[in-house]
């Protein structure tokens, strides 16, 4: 059983478009995280969300737009693609909210080739 | 600034040969410490974290690292690499006062030689 799973693992697709990447965990965590990890292989936070409630937004256009329907799920949404849109896009759970005492377990990414 | 630093971009050890990876950080006050592991195509895996207490920290597949206050460093270390250990390594910071984001530094690859 696949604890954070990412829906698709590759995503190519023109510039302008819009798209969706799907994050799903079966940990029963409470928060979720989006992380951007860029061709240098910087990993840097996004969003966090608990509990369907966003308490992280770091400075990130808003063409970027997370979406929690529930507590599992956690999909971002990528209006007006760009060249620099290309990444890898990792998602995360843990069970703490308000600090980091709990482990975060990542998806296994979804590259996104903006062409 | 603050920052997480792996000045190790590309490590090369041979297969058996004892393992060093570098991680140092910036920040005020002694934050959470954490090494992830990414192997080709792959998420990130826990290997190991530190909240306080001993500061030598064991975790899976044999690795270990030492938390030293005196130079803001979290290496890793491992006795004897296997050839499975190559792969990409993320050290991790969590500062407390920034709740619950992680801050990470660039990686370092590590290549084994047969």
């Amino acid at each position: 059983d696949t604890a954070v799973s990412q829906t698709p693992k590759y995503l190519v697709t023109q510039m302008g478009n819009d798209k969706s990447i799907k994050c799903e965990q079966n940990l029963g965590h409470d928060t979720m995280y989006w992380y951007k990890q860029d061709s240098k292989k910087f990993l840097k936070i996004m969003f966090s969300y608990n509990n369907k409630e966003l308490i992280i937004n770091e400075t990130v256009p808003n063409r970027f737009s997370p979406k929690s329907p529930d507590k599992a799920h956690l999909n971002l949404h990528i209006n007006s693609l760009e060249l620099g849109d290309s990444a890898v896009y990792f998602c995360a759970s843990s069970q703490d909210p308000g600090g980091l005492t709990d482990t975060q377990y990542f998806g296994p990414g979804t590259r996104l080739t903006v062409l | 600034a603050q920052s997480v630093t792996q000045p190790d971009i590309h490590i090369t050890v041979s297969e058996g040969a004892s393992l060093e990876l570098r991680c140092n950080y910036s920040y005020g006050a002694t934050p959470y410490l954490f090494w992830y592991v990414q192997s080709p195509g792959q998420g990130l895996q826990l290997l190991l974290k530190y909240f306080s207490g001993d500061t030598l920290v064991q975790g899976i597949k044999g690795f270990e690292a030492e938390f030293k206050r005196s130079q803001s460093s979290f290496n890793l270390r491992k006795p004897s690499v296997h050839w499975s250990d190559a792969a990409e390594y993320f050290c991790a910071v969590g500062p407390k006062e920034y709740g619950n984001k992680l801050v990470f530094g660039a990686g370092t690859i590590l290549r084994v030689k047969s």
